[in-house]
């Protein structure tokens, strides 16, 4: 059973545009939900996370949006560029009270942006 | 500061083979994490230490995979023996002892033929 679907597999944007990567997730123990960008023959970076007390966050070009009774979070690349084509992974975690912070990650989304 | 490092980036064995991977964490990090992603699949995890004890293995695949994490520095993962979906990329992440952040070293690209 996955615990945290993320569409879309792949995603095509030209350069400025506004690509907006979803997941969903099932489990509601869940509190933190980091985003990750993977470049080929590196492993994940942290990119920017959230927490459900809060519905937006920006860093940046980047932005989570949170819906909390939805069970949904996205993130959004303003601007982007030929530099932010990666792969991204959402994924979630539950808290301190659980005793382990194992993330349970989405299956990725390859984005390319074209000049 | 130096990243999570991890050993060797790839390795190519034979069924039945032994092969041990390591892990290096960021100095000071507590918390270690094996994770795994097997071809076309999400990335999963695989087993928690903090310092030297094993806090979560539950996701440890079977008794084939060994993780040790000596004096509390760096880990080792033992698969042994190797079987052909053993295949994948083995990430290891580290991360402080009072936060969620975890910080992933490159992987090691194992393949079973």
């Amino acid at each position: 059973q996955q615990q945290v679907k993320q569409s879309p597999q792949s995603l095509i944007v030209q350069k400025g545009g506004i690509p907006i990567i979803n997941c969903a997730y099932e489990n509601t123990a869940f509190d933190y939900f980091p985003w990750y960008q993977q470049f080929p023959g590196k492993g994940p970076a942290l990119l920017i996370a959230i927490r459900p007390d809060v519905s937006e966050k920006k860093e940046g070009r980047f932005t989570i949006s949170f819906n909390k009774s939805a069970k949904q979070f996205s993130l959004h690349i303003m601007d982007s560029q030929p530099g932010d084509s990666a792969t991204y992974f959402c994924a979630a975690s539950i808290g301190a009270g659980a005793g382990s912070y194992q993330l349970t990650f989405g299956k990725g989304t390859k984005l390319s942006v074209i000049p | 500061e130096a990243g999570v490092t991890q050993f060797p980036s790839h390795s190519v064995i034979e069924k039945g083979q032994t092969v041990t991977l390591r892990c290096d964490p960021i100095s000071g990090h507590d918390n270690l994490y094996w994770y795994r992603r097997v071809m076309g699949k999400e990335i999963k995890f695989l087993l928690h230490f903090v310092k030297e004890s094993k806090q979560d293995e539950s996701g440890m695949p079977n008794n084939r995979f060994l993780a040790e994490r000596t004096g509390g520095t760096y880990s080792t993962l033992k698969v042994q023996p190797a079987e052909l979906e053993d295949s994948g990329v083995y990430f290891c992440a580290s991360s402080t002892g009072t936060g969620n952040e975890q910080y992933f070293g490159p992987g090691t690209r194992l393949t079973v033929t």
